[in-house]
């Protein structure tokens, strides 16, 4: 197991586009979490699964914002109707409940509106 | 919500040279992680804290937790230029074992 893997690493987009990311998780992990991080600011909860089931979306999460892990392993985040102010780093970070080990994050996708 | 303060903000060092960062939590702190961030990419995991006093080491890199829980420090001994980037602590909020708050991060350049 390589990780939690992130794609597309980097996302250049007009505004208006929809845009969606792709997360991989650690496969024994049944919790998985996305975050925001913009420049010079440490990094955001947006919304976190246990299995497939989301369990906390933050105020952060503008109805724009939905995220998805149908089958409990990988997870979507989509941005639609996209906004300059959604130019940020998009993390996502895996974890086995119980376990005390932490949280793994992946490299991110940076998204960028023009 | 739980509000993390790092300082200083950003830190130059010569090579060799000691350093730390704190970490100061506006409440008690259930969970503190350690994590170091190169610009650009993810978070690399570093230590992480749950009881009062407590301390960790990894290679030259010491952390520890205050007997109030509301106060970390990160120490890194004979600092080396492979030490720089932002280290950034966060902290489970109100011990909710599932929601890290994070700090602003300290910049760390090394110069060799």
């Amino acid at each position: 197991d390589t990780g939690v893997s992130q794609n597309p690493r980097h996302k250049i987009t007009k505004r208006g586009q929809n845009v969606t990311f792709r997360c991989d998780p650690i496969s024994e992990h049944n919790r998985l979490y996305w975050y925001r991080q913009t420049l010079g600011q440490g990094p955001e909860f947006l919304t976190y699964f246990q299995n497939e089931a989301q369990l906390e979306k933050s105020r952060l999460l503008s109805d724009r914002f939905s995220a998805e892990r149908p089958k409990g392993s990988f997870s979507t985040l989509e941005i639609q109707r996209t906004e300059q102010g959604d130019s940020a780093m998009y993390l996502c970070a895996s974890s086995l409940a119980g376990s005390g080990d932490g949280y793994t994050f992946g490299s991110g996708t940076r998204l960028t509106v023009v | 919500s739980q509000e993390l303060e790092q300082s200083p903000q950003s830190l130059i060092v010569q090579e060799g040279k000691n350093l730390t960062i704190n970490c100061t939590s506006s409440k008690t702190l259930y969970g503190l992680y350690w994590y170091k961030q190169k610009y650009g990419e993810g978070l690399i995991f570093l230590m992480m804290l749950q009881k009062g006093g407590e301390e960790k080491s990894h290679e030259k890199i010491t952390a520890k937790l205050d007997e109030k829980k509301q106060q970390s420090s990160l120490h890194i001994t004979a600092s080396q230029p492979s030490h720089a980037g932002i280290y950034l602590c966060g902290a489970d909020e109100g011990g909710s074992n599932y929601k890290l708050t994070f700090g602003k991060g300290t910049l760390l350049t090394v110069n060799p």
